[in-house]
């Protein structure tokens, strides 16, 4: 099947730091790529949604000043955790997406595993 | 409100054994079905789906699921579980094609 990367897998660091993660998608070219949260022992929840050139849409309660997502080219998307506090410590996972752009396409990454100290 | 329940949040099985995961979930129309499971160090990984038709779906490493809509769930099968499937299993819906909701999952322990 499809292969979606994450980088880092794991990443620490200081309170009001900002942290960026990767995430891409290997073997296919992802139109539309999607950002979750996972907190321990609950389910994921889906953060934004974004398209390749396009703004991301968040999802309601998710703020997209903090969480910014950049979606430059079909295998590339970024998600910066701006001014990290520790209450954004969370494993956070990227999906991608081919061409039908849609939830029977996706493809998900290992996830990055974010502490903030 | 909408939701996906799994009401396990951790099951135990011996090898050899089967298996049966419990998915409900609360919607007003039928949604699509997802299951998907999740190993350390390792992306989520689709084992079935359900849109639309045959209700028992077949999936990848033995796995089926039944949708009941009298029932509003899916349920995850395996006649014979090995060691391997040890992991944390999520069932998931979806109720258009751009956004999937998840349930709590539902961690499987397999003791030889």
């Amino acid at each position: 099947g499809a292969v979606v990367s994450q980088h880092p897998s794991r990443v620490i660091c200081k309170s009001g730091t900002s942290v960026k993660i990767e995430c891409r998608s290997l073997d296919f070219q992802a139109t539309t790529m999607f950002w979750y949260r996972q907190f321990p022992k609950q389910s994921l929840m889906l953060m934004a949604t974004s398209n390749e050139g396009s703004k991301a849409t968040y999802e309601q309660g998710v703020e997209k000043d903090k969480f910014l997502i950049n979606h430059a080219s079909l295998t590339l998307s970024t998600l910066t955790v701006t001014s990290a506090h520790p209450e954004d410590s969370s494993f956070y996972i990227c999906s991608a997406s081919g061409s039908s752009g849609g939830v029977d396409t996706q493809y998900f990454g290992p996830g990055t595993r974010l502490t903030v100290l | 409100a909408q939701s996906v329940t799994q009401p396990d949040i951790h099951i135990t099985v011996s090898e050899g054994a089967s298996l049966e995961l419990r998915c409900n979930y609360s919607y007003g129309a039928t949604p699509y079905l997802f299951w998907y499971v999740q190993s350390p160090g390792q992306g989520l990984q689709l084992l079935l789906k359900y849109f639309s038709g045959d209700t028992l779906v077949q999936g990848i490493k033995g796995f089926e699921a039944e949708f009941k809509r009298s029932q509003s769930s899916f349920n995850l099968r395996k006649p014979s579980v090995h060691w391997s499937d040890a992991a944390e299993y999520f069932c998931a819906v979806a109720l258009n094609t751009d956004k999937l909701i998840f349930g709590t999952g539902t961690r499987l322990q397999v003791f030889p």
